[in-house]
This record gives structure tokens, sequence and C-alpha cells, in this order.
């Protein structure tokens, strides 16, 4: 049982170049989330997926694209890199409503934006 | 706005005493708790939850009380392992029904020494 696979688990990006960041979960979850964590900052919501089929923005969505590509997958954009994106990417997903354990994450992307 | 706070950004404890994770929460919405535990290169991971209808609940060493009128949450961890040392996340839901999302606090880190 994988839970929920993020790829890459690292990146090096320059500024300006793009890239997107892959989301899969397997457990048949409704909801999907992105989150970047930055030190002192906490988890910072950049854009949620309630059901397949919708997106909506979270805290800090600047520079950021998400697309709900099926049920199962979610995926993050960054459109022209910018040093202040370095940061960890986690996604998650849910059921869709909050009871038991919420989200279940991935293990992370690491970016680093030279 | 910052709807959950964490205000100690760090926690040092004796391998075998009791850690007390403090949470405060401003949203008087919020009817879902949950911590998180999260160690370095991995994804969050449910730790322990409780729901606005109870005071406490407990898990094994874990122990999660809801002050409502204070709106405070603490984590209690006896006894403290050095297995324990990691950063932990208060979250918490304003909604039950669908389509709930979590607001995280920025996180306490534990270290339990030897």
């Amino acid at each position: 049982n994988a839970g929920v696979t993020q790829t890459p688990k690292f990146q090096v990006l320059k500024t300006g170049q793009s890239m997107t960041l892959q989301c899969a979960q397997d457990m048949n979850h409704n909801s999907m989330y992105w989150y970047r964590q930055d030190p002192g900052m906490g988890l910072r919501l950049i854009y949620y997926s309630a059901s397949e089929g919708t997106t909506d923005k979270g805290e800090v969505p600047n520079g950021y694209n998400v697309s709900r590509l099926n049920k199962r997958e979610f995926s993050l954009r960054l459109e022209s890199a910018a040093p202040s994106q370095t940061s960890v990417y986690f996604c998650a997903s849910s059921a869709g409503y909050i009871g038991g354990y919420g989200y279940t994450f991935g293990s992370g992307t690491r970016l680093t934006v030279v | 706005d910052q709807q959950v706070k964490q205000n100690s950004p760090s926690l040092s404890v004796q391998e075998g005493r009791i850690s007390i994770l403090n949470c405060d929460y401003t949203n008087s919405m919020f009817d879902y708790f949950l911590w998180y535990k999260k160690y370095p290169a991995e994804g969050p991971t449910f730790l322990i939850s409780i729901s606005s209808i109870k005071d406490k609940n407990e898990d094994g060493r874990f122990t999660v009380f809801l002050n409502k009128s204070a709106k405070h949450l603490s984590l209690h961890i006896v006894p403290s392992q050095p297995g324990d040392s990691a950063v932990y996340f208060c979250a918490a839901s304003a909604q039950t029904g669908a389509n709930s999302k979590l607001t995280f606090g920025k996180g306490i880190t534990l270290s339990v020494r030897p």
C-alpha cells in the first residue's frame, strides 16, 4: 500500500526554469492538497482539490498552477521558478471530510532554485 | 492572521520524563484537532486526534487534552523516548462536513535527550 507518492524527491532548478511536481494516491481519496514547508513557517497550503475536476487557491498560490488530472493524480507546476520557491513541497490526500487521521502525506520534494 | 499557534519553536526533555507540547487556536468554529509528527526527510504522519465533544483522548504514551474555553490543546508524551525526537504539528479543522481543510501551526521541534 503506497499511500501518497511524490516525484521527484529532489530537484535543482535555475531561476526562470519550469517544472511539474507529480503526486499520486492509491487510497481512493476525494481531496488532494499541495503544501510547502519553510523554516519557521510551518505547513502552508498552496492549492487544493476538494474533488476530481475542482481546484482552489490556498494561502500561498502565487507562482504556482495545479492540475487534478484524475481522482488519483494532482500535479503542481512552477512556470518560472524563483529563489523564493526554494522549499520542501508536500502533497497530501484525504477522504474529503475531517475525521480519523485527517490527511495522508507524501514524503516530499526538496526543491532548490538557484 | 495565524489561527493555529504553536508559540514555542522547540522543547528539550530528558528521556523518561514528560513532554508537554502546547497549541492555541483563535477560530471558535474549529471542532476537530489533530497532532502530526514529522521526522527529517519524511512527510508528516498522523499521531492523535480529538473532537471538540471530548476534553481528552489517549493512545498509549500519547494524550491530547482540549480546553475549549481557553482555545488551547496540549499533547502529553509519557514517558518520552529518544525516538520521539521530531517536529510536531498541531492542526485544526472548522468543518465536519465535506471538503474540510486543516489549518496547521508552525510546529514544535522536540528533542529527547538520552
